[in-house]
């Protein structure tokens, strides 16, 4: 079976500042999807990054860049200067390609202080 | 083209009662994706619905729960006799194919229903 950890609860970070988020996962699969939701106090579930397991180049949208570590099975989140409308709770989440479940991790509340 | 929507957003529901969730997937979207996420808890897959069809149900509690998702109209989760325990938001996702048949895997979510019950 295919688990998601994210060992840090609670982060916090300073305005402008970087943080890294963790996430470790567990599969025996090759081919999967690998993403960070965003879920701010409105509850809105928003797509921030998505990793294809195949392609080796780590995804990077606008400040927000990923470290996928294939054979560590590690994929951090790494946020660059640090907005307060990024406070909120952040998923790891896991799909195996051609599958439908998602398998989530218990999430990470950042904090971005002013 | 509007995203997935959820009515309604809070919903409060006295124990014993009936609670009916609605989601509207994406226009062109064929495929509805049920999950539950528990207060401090990541989301977990509850059932998978095609128009017409339910094809894994397998996340979702075997009493009380049924999941619809018709020809015409959203799909429907609905909870009967409401405990406590049910109390959770509840997100909808959609995709405009199958598992398999390429859009990488990509669900889009709603909004989520809290349901609260008291």
């Amino acid at each position: 079976a295919q688990t998601v950890t994210q060992s840090q609860p609670e982060m916090s970070v300073q305005e402008a500042e970087t943080v890294t988020l963790s996430c470790t996962y567990d599969t025996s699969e090759s081919n999967y999807y690998l993403f960070w939701y965003k879920q701010p106090p409105s509850r809105q579930m928003i797509l921030v990054i998505r990793q294809e397991a195949y392609k080796q180049q780590n995804a990077t949208e606008n400040r927000f860049s990923v470290n996928f570590q294939k054979a560590a099975k590690s994929f951090s989140l790494k946020i660059s200067d640090s907005q307060l409308g990024d406070t909120a709770m952040y998923f790891c989440a896991f799909s195996v390609s051609g599958t439908y479940k998602y398998i989530f991790g218990t999430g990470t509340r950042l904090k971005v202080l002013a | 083209n509007a995203g997935v929507m959820q009515n309604p957003r809070h919903l409060v529901r006295r124990r014993g009662q009936e609670a009916r969730l609605r989601c509207s997937p994406m226009k062109g979207h064929s495929h509805v994706y049920w999950y539950r996420q528990l207060p401090e808890e990541g989301l977990k897959f509850m059932v998978y619905l095609q128009k017409e069809n339910i094809i894994d149900e397998s996340g979702m509690p075997k009493e009380r729960f049924s999941a619809e998702f018709p020809k015409e109209g959203p799909s429907i989760l609905r909870i009967q006799q409401v405990v406590r325990g049910d109390s959770a938001a509840y997100f909808c996702a959609s995709s405009p194919r199958a598992p398999g048949q390429g859009a990488g895997n990509e669900q889009f979510f709603g909004p989520g229903t809290r349901l609260t019950v008291l």
